[in-house]
């Protein structure tokens, strides 16, 4: 079974532009969660869709978009970039985003703003 | 607000030692606990840990939860140089998990 994965592995930008980056989860699972992790504040969570609604946000700006489609494909939009946007946004999948199912990561997009 | 502390923040150890990792949590609606480990790349799961009091183990590894103290630790027995990580703990509430920094663990041939 293929695992969760995550497109493009690496990202340029400069500062004012945006970036979307997109997240195929495991086949069958439904529930796609995204993180940012920066060496300073460890994962950081963003939000989590499930049948392409959003059911819980992170304590983002609104700059931090994301949408979930109907294969349950999820793709996140970082609009106005900013230098500490930097960081490994990582994407995570299970099966319904229930307590007792552990959500399985892809590799990550590393975006760096110049 | 919600937190998830682990300690210590590094390590670093010889081959064969025993190393115990430590996390702790004040998080409301608490529904399980999880440890992953980093490499370079994606975290990998390790435990799920819902009930207190139940050891969970896979090889050299095993993981207890206190749901009255709140906190868990995590055990690596007869450590090896590929043990070298990030370890993660996480919490779980609903639809969201919480994650600490990581320990990150050095172990030296």
């Amino acid at each position: 079974k293929a695992g969760v994965t995550q497109t493009p592995r690496y990202l340029i930008k400069t500062r004012g532009q945006q970036v979307t980056l997109s997240c195929s989860p495991i086949s069958g699972h439904r529930s796609v969660s995204w993180y940012q992790q920066t060496p300073g504040q460890g994962l950081q969570f963003l939000f989590e869709y499930f049948s392409e609604t959003q059911r819980n946000k992170g304590n983002f700006p609104g700059r931090f978009s994301g949408r979930q489609f109907s294969n349950s494909r999820s793709e996140m939009n970082v609009s106005t970039l900013e230098l500490g946007d930097s960081a490994l946004y990582l994407c995570a999948s299970s099966l319904e985003g229930q307590d007792n199912q552990p959500q399985h990561f892809g590799d990550g997009t590393r975006l760096s703003i110049l | 607000e919600d937190k998830v502390v682990q300690s210590p923040l590094s390590l670093v150890v010889h081959e064969g030692d025993t190393v115990t990792l430590n996390c702790s949590y004040e998080v409301t609606n608490f529904r399980s606990l999880l440890w992953y480990k980093q490499e370079k790349k994606a975290p990998t799961f390790l435990f799920m840990l819902t009930s207190s009091g139940i050891e969970k183990k896979s090889g050299r590894l095993s993981s207890i939860l206190d749901n009255k103290e709140l906190f868990s630790i995590l055990n690596i027995t007869a450590t090896q140089t590929g043990d070298s990580a990030v370890y993660l703990c996480a919490v779980v509430r609903p639809y969201k998990y919480i994650f600490g920094t990581g320990t990150r663990l050095k172990v030296l041939a």
